[in-house]
This record gives C-alpha cells, structure tokens and sequence, in this order.
C-alpha cells in the first residue's frame, strides 16, 4: 500500500496566518492527490482534486500544489472557519489510503 | 445537490455482523460517472477506504477487510450496502458513505482521477460484549 505522510500533525495558528500542510507519498502518485477539510462531528468534504483543482464552491483562498511524492496545502489567510482537521488522499493506485491528519487549531 | 445518509445499527456484539446501507437522493446511483464507496474512522483516528461498487455492481475493497467485506447495490432503492462479518471491537468506528467522482482522462496514455465528492454524514458503530 501506499504511506502518506502529513506534516505537521498539528499546528496553531492566527486568522489572518498563511498555513501550509505537507503531504508526502511514499511511492510516485503523480497529480493523483485529494485534501479534504473535516470538522468536528462531521464529515469530511472535498478541497481539492488532482493536486491542484479547486472543487467547486470552495474559496480560493485555499490552493494546492505538488506532483509525484510532494505536496502541498496552503490556505492563504486563516479565517476562523478553517480551523478544522486536513486529510490528503491518494488515488493513484487501490487500495486508495489518507494521511494521517493535519488538526489546524487556533493561537 | 445529491445527499446521502446511512443507517443501521448502532450498537453490535463480537462476532455478529455489520450491516449498513447508504440511501441516495438528489441523483440516481446508477450514474455511471460514479463510483460508491465506504471509509471508516477510528475514534481520533484518521480516515480508512474500505472498498467501492459501481452501478454495474463491480467491486473493489481493501485486502486489509477483503476476506469480511461484501458491498451491494440496489438501484430500485438509490441504495447501496455494506456488510462486514465477524466484528470485534477493532470495527468500533464512525462509517461513512460516500460518492466517487470519476474523473475520465482525455489522455489517452493517463488513469482517471477518482475522489470522494459527496458525503454522507456518518454513522457511528461501536462493537461490545
């Protein structure tokens, strides 16, 4: 199976704050690369696709970068909404398998 | 917008068997644009693929769970369904239905992307003597 491999596992920061989250495969998955955002209680729900595609209704605030093992989750002005767990995900080859978390907390 | 929602039951014994079904609304399970799948979490856990079914009732699940694992798919219903034998309190966890946007390339040396575009809202399963 394919390892991914968040970083941090957490972190605080201020609204306002650039964050970046850091997603690493452990094999080449090419652009095949989801972030999802997860709230408390919640559900998951869909960030990105293909590494860098915005789905639809998601503020551009957030943008993703990356190919092959590395990538990247920045969200370019923290707003009090965003504080909430990131999972990436790859779908290059089955079984598909998630990072471990990235729990973006508040400073 | 589509919607999905689980149920079953919450609460199970060691060894007997989880049965949980996935009711579609909003949009029709036998698009064939879509994959539908389950992903579980552990409590504070991250998130764990368990296997999909397409409309034509072709199915994958992860070989970690492969040999308890059996999905189904009831288009006259917009249902699909999970079951999976034997459990112990290893299962205990929130299961989530979920579609597969299956993105086809128009490459024709590229695989489609497949990501998980709708949600259900989970379902919380705890397994105890």
């Amino acid at each position: 199976d394919i390892q991914m491999t968040q970083s941090p596992s957490s972190l605080s920061a201020s609204v306002g704050d650039r964050v970046t989250i850091t997603c690493r495969a452990s094999q080449t998955i090419s652009t095949f690369l989801n972030w999802y955002q997860q709230k408390p209680g919640k559900a998951p729900k869909l960030l990105i696709y293909a590494a860098s595609t915005l789905q639809s209704g998601v503020p551009s605030r957030f943008s993703g970068s990356g190919s092959g093992t590395d990538f990247t989750l920045t969200i370019s002005s923290l707003q009090r909404e965003d504080f909430a767990t990131y999972h990436c995900q790859q779908s290059y080859i089955t079984p598909w398998t998630f990072g471990q978390g990235t729990k973006v907390e508040i400073k | 917008q589509v919607h999905l929602q689980e149920s079953g039951p919450g609460l199970l014994k060691p060894s007997q068997t989880l049965s949980l079904t996935c009711t579609v609304s909003g949009g029709s399970i036998s698009s064939g644009n879509y994959y539908w799948t389950w992903i579980r979490q552990h409590p504070g856990k991250g998130l764990d693929w368990i296997g999909y079914i397409n409309h034509s009732g072709d199915t994958y699940y992860n070989p970690s769970l492969k040999s308890r694992v059996t999905t189904s798919i009831d288009a006259s219903k917009n249902q699909f369904s999970l079951k999976l034998s034997s459990v112990t309190a290893a299962d205990t966890a929130v299961y989530y239905c979920a579609r597969v946007f299956v993105l086809v390339s128009t490459d024709l040396f590229s695989q489609d992307h497949y990501y998980f575009d709708s949600w259900g809202q989970g379902a919380q399963v705890t397994v105890s003597s």
